[in-house]
């Protein structure tokens, strides 16, 4: 069964400032990784998606890294904006199951 | 990508009712559909695959008697809630595979 872990649970950081989210996987044989944000008591917004095959994806500030082979995913957000608070969930899909980590909340402070 | 709506957004209802919610694929024929359960400050956890013309597949740990889906067309599965009890309070979302994973904006439930 695929466990899906994220850390750090909670983060907050001024302004500006980088923001790195750590994801880990036990089972590999993946078939894409996703990142979402979660805004409270709402839905699910899709950030992004790396197929098995790639090792990055990126779009605006936010960039993602994946290695399959060690079980990892890093979400990186560059100069972080209030807005940007959120939850960031990333989920593994084995055959387009997802499996979700519990999630990093993010506070950027102004 | 896939447009995925559901209804209603939120539900209250009284213990003992059940509660009928809807997942639709708007642009998109989807054979196979998803169902998620999210608890208060815990993540998202797989409760079924909705598949059409078929029975529904249930994740270990959720009882196919209570949580009733019925994936009746291309475009719309549900999902029931029968008997609700204060305990199945929580969000309910839905998603449908094309490529990625698209979600439904969730349904909140609570039983008072």
């Amino acid at each position: 069964k695929q466990e899906v872990t994220q850390i750090p649970a909670a983060l907050s950081v001024p302004e500006g400032e980088n923001l790195v989210l750590n994801c880990s996987f036990t089972d590999s044989a993946i078939y894409n990784l996703q990142w979402f944000r979660q805004d409270p008591g709402k839905g699910l917004t899709s950030l992004l998606l790396i197929q098995s095959s790639q090792r990055e994806q990126t779009s605006g500030r936010l960039n993602a890294s994946l290695d399959k082979s060690s079980g990892r995913s890093t979400l990186y957000i560059a100069a972080s904006q209030p807005g940007d608070s959120a939850t960031y969930l990333c989920a593994a899909a084995n055959d387009y199951k997802l499996s979700f980590g519990a999630g990093t909340t993010v506070t950027v402070r102004a | 990508g896939a447009v995925v709506s559901q209804h209603p957004s939120w539900v209250i209802c009284k213990s003992g009712t059940s509660v009928k919610i809807e997942c639709r694929s708007l642009d998109f024929q989807a054979t196979t559909m998803f169902w998620y359960r999210q608890f208060p400050k815990q993540s998202l956890m797989l409760m079924a695959t909705s598949n059409e013309g078929s029975k529904a597949t249930y994740e270990q740990g959720v009882e196919k008697d209570k949580f009733l889906i019925n994936h009746a067309s291309l475009t719309l599965s549900t999902l029931t809630v029968t008997s609700a009890h204060p305990e199945d309070s929580s969000f309910y979302i839905c998603s449908v595979p094309y490529n990625e994973q698209f979600f439904g904006p969730g349904t909140r439930l609570t039983v008072l």
